[in-house]
């Protein structure tokens, strides 16, 4: 069974542009979650879709948005790139069922210039 | 803020069983225990996880505590492979946001 898989898995921008970083979840996976991991600040949730529908979103400015296909792919886009916005990008896919756990891709590397 | 508590780092001679300690103190009924690890440059993996009982999978076993405000986490035979850091969750199922702590680093001595 393939896992969540991102792409791409390094990406260079420099401040002011925007990105988008594609997620493809776990087949029979509904749900896609997107956490950021920048250096010294941990995990932190981002956003989920579930269905096509944004279901919950972190503390984090508009500027970072998504959307869910209804192939229950994902993307992440950052608009007006700042510099603390370097991080690792993690999508994670679970299933239906209430306590099915997140399952992780290994993340896109955002470097900003 | 993480509802959990771990210690940052913990040593383990490889073979050895490693059990790695999570207190939450505060967690409600209907909240789930989950453990997850994550290695230098990867994504999390999921481990284990459990509400009430003591689960067992072909990487670890999950102990609940019967009040249910620690746990512990048993990798029976760590190998080095098994260095990384080790997040100890406390959500109200896989459809809710996973609040991530700072975590304990393993690290397994050869």
């Amino acid at each position: 069974e393939a896992g969540v898989t991102q792409s791409p898995t390094h990406l260079i921008k420099t401040r002011g542009q925007q990105v988008t970083l594609r997620c493809s979840p776990i087949s029979g996976h509904t749900s896609v979650y997107w956490y950021q991991q920048a250096l010294g600040l941990g995990l932190q949730f981002l956003l989920w879709y579930d269905e096509g529908e944004e279901r919950n979103r972190g503390n984090f400015p508009p500027r970072f948005s998504g959307r869910q296909f209804p192939n229950y792919s994902s993307e992440l886009n950052v608009n007006a790139l700042e510099l603390e916005d370097s991080a690792l990008y993690l999508c994670a896919s679970s299933g239906r069922d209430f306590d099915q756990p997140q399952h992780f891709g290994d993340g896109t590397r955002l470097s900003i210039l | 803020d993480a509802k959990t508590t771990q210690p940052p780092s913990m040593d383990c001679a490889e073979g050895r069983a490693a059990n790695l300690p999570c207190n939450h103190s505060t967690i409600s009924g209907n909240e789930y225990v989950y453990w997850y690890r994550q290695i230098h440059s990867q994504g999390p993996q999921y481990i284990i996880h459990g509400l009430k009982n003591n689960e067992t999978n072909e990487m670890a076993s999950l102990i609940i505590t019967e009040d249910r405000k620690s746990s512990t986490l048993i990798l029976p035979h760590a190998t080095l492979r098994d260095t990384a850091v080790y997040y100890c969750i406390v959500s109200l199922g896989a459809t809710n946001k996973l609040i991530f702590g700072t975590g304990t680093l393993l690290a397994v001595q050869p």
